[in-house]
Protein backbone atom coordinates (compact mmCIF):
# COMPACT_ATOMS: atom_id res chain seq x y z
CA UNK A 1 0.00 0.00 0.00
CA UNK A 2 1.71 3.26 -1.17
CA UNK A 3 2.41 5.71 1.73
CA UNK A 4 2.33 9.11 -0.61
CA UNK A 5 0.95 8.92 -3.83
CA UNK A 6 0.68 11.18 -6.91
CA UNK A 7 -1.17 11.36 -9.89
CA UNK A 8 -0.63 11.14 -13.02
CA UNK A 9 3.37 9.86 -12.78
CA UNK A 10 3.34 11.86 -16.57
CA UNK A 11 1.92 14.83 -18.03
CA UNK A 12 2.09 15.97 -21.37
CA UNK A 13 0.72 19.61 -22.00
CA UNK A 14 0.85 22.39 -24.66
CA UNK A 15 1.71 25.76 -23.02
CA UNK A 16 -0.98 27.84 -21.89
CA UNK A 17 -3.39 24.63 -20.73
CA UNK A 18 -4.22 24.07 -17.03
CA UNK A 19 -3.10 21.03 -15.48
CA UNK A 20 -3.70 19.19 -11.77
CA UNK A 21 -1.70 16.74 -9.99
CA UNK A 22 -2.99 15.40 -6.90
CA UNK A 23 -1.31 13.91 -4.09
CA UNK A 24 -2.46 11.48 -0.70
CA UNK A 25 -0.67 9.97 1.84
CA UNK A 26 -2.18 7.47 4.12
CA UNK A 27 0.76 7.85 6.87
CA UNK A 28 -1.59 9.96 9.26
CA UNK A 29 1.10 12.70 8.71
CA UNK A 30 -0.13 16.64 9.46
CA UNK A 31 2.04 17.95 7.12
CA UNK A 32 2.23 17.99 3.26
CA UNK A 33 4.65 19.51 0.59
CA UNK A 34 5.09 20.37 -2.97
CA UNK A 35 8.88 20.43 -4.10
CA UNK A 36 10.21 21.10 -7.87
CA UNK A 37 12.61 18.95 -9.15
CA UNK A 38 14.58 20.77 -12.18
CA UNK A 39 16.29 18.73 -14.99
CA UNK A 40 19.71 19.44 -12.98
CA UNK A 41 17.92 17.37 -9.87
CA UNK A 42 17.98 20.14 -8.22
CA UNK A 43 14.93 20.55 -5.53
CA UNK A 44 13.42 23.37 -4.33
CA UNK A 45 10.43 23.64 -1.80
CA UNK A 46 7.30 25.18 -3.49
CA UNK A 47 4.70 24.98 -0.45
CA UNK A 48 3.54 23.23 2.73
CA UNK A 49 0.34 22.90 4.77
CA UNK A 50 0.04 21.79 8.25
CA UNK A 51 -3.44 20.29 8.91
CA UNK A 52 -4.82 21.94 5.73
CA UNK A 53 -3.12 24.89 6.80
CA UNK A 54 -0.55 26.84 4.30
CA UNK A 55 2.55 27.47 6.42
CA UNK A 56 5.13 27.86 3.66
CA UNK A 57 4.68 29.61 0.01
CA UNK A 58 7.69 30.13 -1.27
CA UNK A 59 8.53 32.34 -4.48
CA UNK A 60 6.39 30.78 -6.75
CA UNK A 61 4.15 32.66 -9.97
CA UNK A 62 0.44 32.71 -8.65
CA UNK A 63 -0.19 30.32 -11.71
CA UNK A 64 0.71 28.01 -9.15
CA UNK A 65 -2.10 26.86 -6.80
CA UNK A 66 -1.80 24.70 -4.07
CA UNK A 67 -5.19 23.28 -2.54
CA UNK A 68 -5.39 20.94 0.34
CA UNK A 69 -9.06 19.65 1.50
CA UNK A 70 -8.20 17.53 4.14
CA UNK A 71 -4.64 17.08 5.60
CA UNK A 72 -4.37 13.61 3.52
CA UNK A 73 -4.32 15.21 0.45
CA UNK A 74 -2.36 18.05 -1.07
CA UNK A 75 -3.35 18.83 -4.92
CA UNK A 76 -1.37 21.41 -7.32
CA UNK A 77 -3.10 23.20 -9.61
CA UNK A 78 -1.16 25.21 -12.32
CA UNK A 79 -2.63 27.55 -14.78
CA UNK A 80 -1.37 28.85 -18.01
CA UNK A 81 1.66 26.02 -18.22
CA UNK A 82 4.79 27.54 -19.74
CA UNK A 83 7.71 26.14 -20.67
CA UNK A 84 10.01 26.29 -17.73
CA UNK A 85 7.08 24.37 -15.72
CA UNK A 86 8.79 21.63 -16.79
CA UNK A 87 9.82 19.25 -14.30
CA UNK A 88 9.08 16.81 -11.51
CA UNK A 89 6.68 17.72 -9.18
CA UNK A 90 7.58 15.45 -5.76
CA UNK A 91 4.68 14.97 -3.10
CA UNK A 92 5.85 14.85 0.47
CA UNK A 93 4.54 14.24 4.00
CA UNK A 94 5.96 14.49 7.66
CA UNK A 95 4.91 14.12 11.14
CA UNK A 96 4.19 17.13 13.22
CA UNK A 97 6.04 19.27 11.25
CA UNK A 98 9.42 16.90 12.47
CA UNK A 99 11.64 13.98 11.14
CA UNK A 100 11.67 12.47 7.91
CA UNK A 101 9.83 13.45 4.54
CA UNK A 102 8.53 11.08 2.77
CA UNK A 103 8.07 11.23 -0.77
CA UNK A 104 6.01 10.32 -3.36
CA UNK A 105 7.23 8.74 -6.92
CA UNK A 106 7.23 12.44 -8.35
CA UNK A 107 4.75 13.72 -11.69
CA UNK A 108 6.90 14.79 -14.64
CA UNK A 109 5.12 17.67 -16.73
CA UNK A 110 6.24 18.19 -19.74
CA UNK A 111 5.16 21.26 -21.63
CA UNK A 112 5.63 21.49 -25.07
CA UNK B 1 19.12 31.67 5.51
CA UNK B 2 19.75 27.39 6.06
CA UNK B 3 21.69 26.54 2.65
CA UNK B 4 23.61 22.75 2.08
CA UNK B 5 26.78 22.45 -0.72
CA UNK B 6 27.43 19.19 -1.57
CA UNK B 7 30.32 18.12 -3.47
CA UNK B 8 30.00 18.56 -7.69
CA UNK B 9 29.17 15.11 -9.07
CA UNK B 10 29.75 13.07 -11.22
CA UNK B 11 30.99 10.41 -9.51
CA UNK B 12 31.69 7.36 -11.38
CA UNK B 13 33.41 4.37 -9.49
CA UNK B 14 34.62 1.12 -9.83
CA UNK B 15 32.44 -2.01 -7.77
CA UNK B 16 34.32 -2.83 -4.50
CA UNK B 17 35.54 1.37 -4.38
CA UNK B 18 35.69 3.34 -0.93
CA UNK B 19 33.40 6.49 -1.38
CA UNK B 20 33.19 9.56 -0.05
CA UNK B 21 30.27 11.76 -0.64
CA UNK B 22 30.88 15.47 0.86
CA UNK B 23 28.70 17.73 1.84
CA UNK B 24 28.64 21.24 4.42
CA UNK B 25 25.88 23.31 5.61
CA UNK B 26 24.98 26.49 6.97
CA UNK B 27 22.73 27.21 9.26
CA UNK B 28 21.30 29.08 12.39
CA UNK B 29 20.05 27.00 14.72
CA UNK B 30 21.04 22.95 15.49
CA UNK B 31 19.87 21.59 12.51
CA UNK B 32 19.26 17.48 11.80
CA UNK B 33 21.29 16.08 8.84
CA UNK B 34 19.56 13.41 6.89
CA UNK B 35 20.92 11.81 3.25
CA UNK B 36 18.63 10.69 1.21
CA UNK B 37 18.38 8.79 -2.15
CA UNK B 38 17.10 8.91 -5.58
CA UNK B 39 17.26 5.85 -7.26
CA UNK B 40 16.55 6.23 -11.67
CA UNK B 41 12.72 7.00 -11.80
CA UNK B 42 11.68 6.87 -8.46
CA UNK B 43 10.75 9.28 -6.18
CA UNK B 44 13.40 10.40 -2.93
CA UNK B 45 13.86 7.69 -0.06
CA UNK B 46 15.96 8.31 3.73
CA UNK B 47 19.14 6.74 3.41
CA UNK B 48 20.26 8.00 7.03
CA UNK B 49 19.49 10.66 9.20
CA UNK B 50 21.53 12.48 12.52
CA UNK B 51 19.76 14.42 15.06
CA UNK B 52 22.51 16.02 17.14
CA UNK B 53 26.42 17.03 17.06
CA UNK B 54 28.68 13.43 17.00
CA UNK B 55 25.60 10.92 16.10
CA UNK B 56 26.46 8.81 13.24
CA UNK B 57 23.94 8.09 11.04
CA UNK B 58 23.80 4.16 9.21
CA UNK B 59 22.18 2.15 6.92
CA UNK B 60 23.02 0.19 4.45
CA UNK B 61 26.92 0.07 4.57
CA UNK B 62 26.74 3.77 4.11
CA UNK B 63 27.49 5.99 7.28
CA UNK B 64 27.39 9.48 8.68
CA UNK B 65 28.71 11.46 11.34
CA UNK B 66 27.54 15.22 12.40
CA UNK B 67 30.33 17.39 12.89
CA UNK B 68 29.16 20.63 14.29
CA UNK B 69 32.52 22.30 14.57
CA UNK B 70 33.08 21.55 11.23
CA UNK B 71 29.77 21.99 9.96
CA UNK B 72 29.66 18.84 7.59
CA UNK B 73 27.78 15.46 7.24
CA UNK B 74 29.77 13.82 4.29
CA UNK B 75 28.71 9.85 3.37
CA UNK B 76 30.97 7.36 3.33
CA UNK B 77 30.87 3.71 2.50
CA UNK B 78 33.76 1.24 2.70
CA UNK B 79 32.48 -1.04 -0.60
CA UNK B 80 30.22 0.04 -3.45
CA UNK B 81 28.37 -2.03 -5.45
CA UNK B 82 26.51 -1.32 -8.76
CA UNK B 83 23.16 -1.21 -6.94
CA UNK B 84 24.52 1.80 -5.36
CA UNK B 85 24.18 3.93 -8.49
CA UNK B 86 21.75 6.86 -8.10
CA UNK B 87 21.62 10.13 -6.83
CA UNK B 88 22.58 11.06 -3.26
CA UNK B 89 21.19 14.10 -1.08
CA UNK B 90 22.54 16.11 1.82
CA UNK B 91 19.68 17.85 3.20
CA UNK B 92 19.18 19.92 6.50
CA UNK B 93 16.12 20.62 8.34
CA UNK B 94 14.86 23.09 11.37
CA UNK B 95 11.80 22.43 13.39
CA UNK B 96 9.86 24.99 14.32
CA UNK B 97 6.67 26.95 12.91
CA UNK B 98 7.87 26.90 8.86
CA UNK B 99 9.46 22.86 9.16
CA UNK B 100 11.20 22.02 5.91
CA UNK B 101 14.12 20.21 4.25
CA UNK B 102 16.35 22.05 2.64
CA UNK B 103 18.40 20.29 0.06
CA UNK B 104 21.88 20.35 -1.67
CA UNK B 105 22.25 20.28 -5.26
CA UNK B 106 22.66 16.69 -5.31
CA UNK B 107 25.69 14.06 -6.62
CA UNK B 108 25.30 11.39 -9.01
CA UNK B 109 27.09 8.57 -8.39
CA UNK B 110 27.47 5.56 -11.16
CA UNK B 111 29.26 2.20 -9.88
CA UNK B 112 30.45 0.30 -13.03
CA UNK B 113 31.00 -3.96 -12.52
Amino acid sequence: DTAVSQTPKYLVTQMGNDKSIKCEQNLGHDTMYWYKQDSKKFLKIMFSYNNKELIINETVPNRFSPKSPDKAHLNLHINSLELGDSAVYFCASSPQRKGELFFGEGSRLTVL
Amino acid sequence: GNSVTQMEGPVTLSEEAFLTINCTYTATGYPSLFWYVQYPGEGLQLLLKATKADDKGSNKGFEATYRKETTSFHLEKGSVQVSDSAVYFCALSEGGSNYKLTFGKGTLLTVNP
